[in-house]
């Protein structure tokens, strides 16, 4: 049981760049979100999903997508990156909304 | 807009010594709660939930004070290895998940 699995740990783009963050977890959770850590910010909430096919936003949606074909997975696309998207970014899991979340281990993403 | 407010620290404590940190949420119809620890550059991981009656889990104790809208946690006799940042996190009851707070960094002194 592998939990919830995030890659790349390390990116470094440039600006106007896109990319795609994975997650995914083998808990058999419907609910995974996504969220970003800036110093002094704390965790912000960027999408969420209740279940396969089933998308929302969160708190800092703007330059983001995300999709929910199966249970597992939960990628996050970067459209044209910025400076701003500079940041920590960890994906969440849980069995459902009321439920504490386990995080994957993050990845570190530096745009220049 | 849901708030969920700490103080950011640090608290510094001398190894063996009690050290509790509180946290204020604002949404009154907020349904669960916990407390996570976070290492530096690694996840938050999960550190206890607290429920309405509180509960203790070896030398950490939660306790929920919904009257005046925080929850509190007790480190006793506290390890070098308690040094971390704790996260105060709250569920609004919306699909939209936690708000966490900015957490409040503990470190503890030989």
């Amino acid at each position: 049981n592998a939990g919830v699995t995030q890659t790349p740990k390390f990116q470094v783009l440039k600006t106007g760049q896109s990319m795609t963050l994975q997650c995914a977890q083998d808990m058999n959770h419907e609910y995974m979100s996504w969220y970003r850590q800036d110093p002094g910010m704390g965790l912000r909430l960027i999408h969420y999903s209740v279940g396969a096919g089933i998308t929302d936003q969160g708190e800092v949606p703007n330059g983001y997508n995300v999709s929910r074909s199966t249970t597992e997975d939960f990628p996050l696309r970067l459209l044209s990156a910025a400076p701003s998207q500079t940041s920590v970014y960890f994906c969440a899991s849980s069995y459902g909304t009321v439920n504490e979340q386990y995080f994957g281990p993050g990845t570190r993403l530096t745009v220049t | 807009r849901k708030e969920v407010e700490q103080d950011p620290g640090p608290f510094n404590v001398p190894e063996g010594a009690t050290v509790a940190f509180n946290c204020t949420y604002s949404n009154s119809a907020s349904q669960s709660f916990f407390w996570y620890r976070q290492d530096c550059r690694k996840e938050p991981k999960l550190l206890m939930s607290v429920y309405s009656s509180g509960n203790e889990d070896g030398r950490f104790t939660a306790q929920l004070n919904r009257a005046s809208q925080y929850i509190s946690l007790l480190i006793r006799d506290s390890k070098l290895s308690d040094s971390a940042t704790y996260l105060c996190v709250v569920l609004g009851g919306g699909a939209d998940g936690l708000t966490f707070g900015k957490g409040t960094h503990l470190i503890i002194q030989p």
